[in-house]
């Protein structure tokens, strides 16, 4: 079955310590991207990658880093600078950057709570 | 700034009744609207895109339309069931020079045996 796995599906952090977050796809999708989805809100943007080796930022990237070293995995990381990093971590893919045609993949995602 | 407006937020009605759910954008010039659907805890599962040029899509019991030029999207559910309860969330690609997706906050449905 091809899609997006996500783990751990539950993740604890200490203030102060830097967490991964992994997504790792096996649809062939060129595009992958973080969102952050807290309550009452929408979900928001992160970071998006379109190919290999490259990545953009998104609306809240600050407190947190990525790297695209392989088409099929789009690590997250979340820093000690982020301040408040308890919320609910999607992540998603496509066929090309638009989404267009093909629509997006989203994970099932990974809770991390700050402890 | 595209923003995206979802009323109401939550929503019940017994099983069997049909519903529409409403999204709206402040910005037309739009590449697509999606719709899409998340049960608690889980991530999103795609329902339906709608490109710019079209009017509507359909899906099984379901069918989107979408009027650009007032801003406006409708998620029609026929014939409701108990499954269908979750929270339905549209999303919005702008036209030109803003590949992501902008998210309404969502209309939590639930559907009452």
């Amino acid at each position: 079955d091809g899609g997006i796995t996500q783990s751990p599906k539950y993740l604890f952090r200490k203030e102060g310590q830097n967490v991964t977050l992994s997504c790792e796809q096996n649809l062939n999708h060129d595009a992958m991207y973080w969102y952050r989805q807290d309550p009452g809100q929408g979900l928001r943007l992160i970071y998006y990658s379109q190919i290999v080796n490259d990545f953009q930022k998104g609306d809240i990237a600050e407190g947190y880093s990525v790297s695209r070293e392989k088409k099929e995995s789009f690590p997250l990381t979340v820093t000690s600078a982020q301040k408040n990093p308890t919320a609910f971590y999607l992540c998603a893919s496509s066929m090309n950057l638009r989404g267009t045609d093909y629509g997006y993949t989203f994970g099932s995602g990974t809770r991390l709570t700050v402890v | 700034k595209q923003e995206v407006t979802q009323i109401p937020a939550a929503l019940s009605v017994p099983e069997g009744e049909n519903l529409v759910l409403n999204c709206s954008f402040t910005d037309s010039a739009i590449y697509n609207l999606q719709w899409f659907r998340q049960d608690p805890g889980k991530g999103l599962t795609s329902l339906l895109l709608i490109q710019s040029s079209q009017r509507e899509q359909t899906s099984g019991r379901l069918n989107a339309s979408l009027d650009k030029s007032s801003g406006r999207s409708t998620l029609y559910i026929a014939a409701s069931q108990p499954g269908d309860s979750a929270t339905y969330l549209c999303a919005v690609e702008l036209n030109f020079g803003n590949e992501k997706l902008t998210f309404g906050t969502g209309t939590r449905l639930t559907i009452i045996p």
